[in-house]
């Protein structure tokens, strides 16, 4: 059980177009995702925390308009990176909360690695 | 805010125990996770600690002191596979973690 999904694993695109990442629960319902970035060797860095039905909650330095979060259902959320640039490169990785389970607990998607050229 | 140190890199040899060290600085702790990452991977869950003391799932042990703000993860019986990054990572009443810098654990035949 607990299984979280992305979509899609690899992404290439050009300077200036958007890209959409899907974060699916597949088999419980996430009352919370979280989409994180990580650059190579570092750590995983939190850019927002998402809840069905509001709005995304952005940590300090993130720009909410570049990196859009709809969350619109117990069991998707999507993140877009708007007019992405090569520095915008980097491992986006979904994680999901539900109900069951000690809290705290974080099931990760797969991630998506994104290279813009 | 909250911060986290564990020492960057690890190594043993197979069939050894190693120990990864975790401290923090954090408000309003829930409690303290622990995550492997193969490289080109995503974290995996390993344990979680909400309460002092040591919780054993196999050859993994994950120890938590609160009044410390101190907590490892211990493994016995060190296999090849285990060469990964290890992350520790507090949740606090913000209803999110984060995650400390990783230790990279090296195993040698």
């Amino acid at each position: 059980g607990a299984v979280v999904s992305q979509h899609p694993s690899r992404v290439i695109c050009k300077s200036g177009t958007s890209v959409k990442i899907e974060c699916r629960s597949l088999d419980f319902q996430a009352t919370t995702m979280f989409w994180y970035r990580q650059f190579p060797k570092q750590s995983l860095m939190l850019m927002a925390t998402s809840n069905e039905g509001s709005k995304a909650t952005y940590e300090q330095g993130v720009e909410k308009d570049k990196f859009l979060i709809n969350h619109a259902s117990l069991t998707l959320s999507t993140l877009t990176v708007t007019s992405a640039h090569p520095e915008d490169s980097s491992f986006y990785i979904c994680s999901a909360i539900g109900l069951a389970g000690p809290r705290g607990t974080q099931y990760f998607g797969p991630g998506t690695r994104l290279t813009v050229l | 805010g909250q911060s986290l140190e564990q020492p960057s890199e690890v190594t043993a040899v197979e069939g050894a125990i190693v120990q990864m060290n975790c401290t923090y600085q954090t408000s309003g702790f829930y409690g303290l996770s622990w995550y492997q990452q193969h490289d080109g991977g995503a974290p995996t869950f390993l344990s979680y600690n909400a309460l002092d003391g040591l919780e054993e799932t196999g050859r993994f042990s994950s120890f938590l002191s609160r009044s410390d703000s101190y907590g490892y993860l211990l493994l016995q019986e060190l296999q090849m596979k285990d060469s990964a990054s290890y992350f520790c990572a507090v949740y606090t009443n913000a209803g999110k973690s984060t995650f400390g810098d990783g230790t990279t654990l090296t195993v040698k035949p």
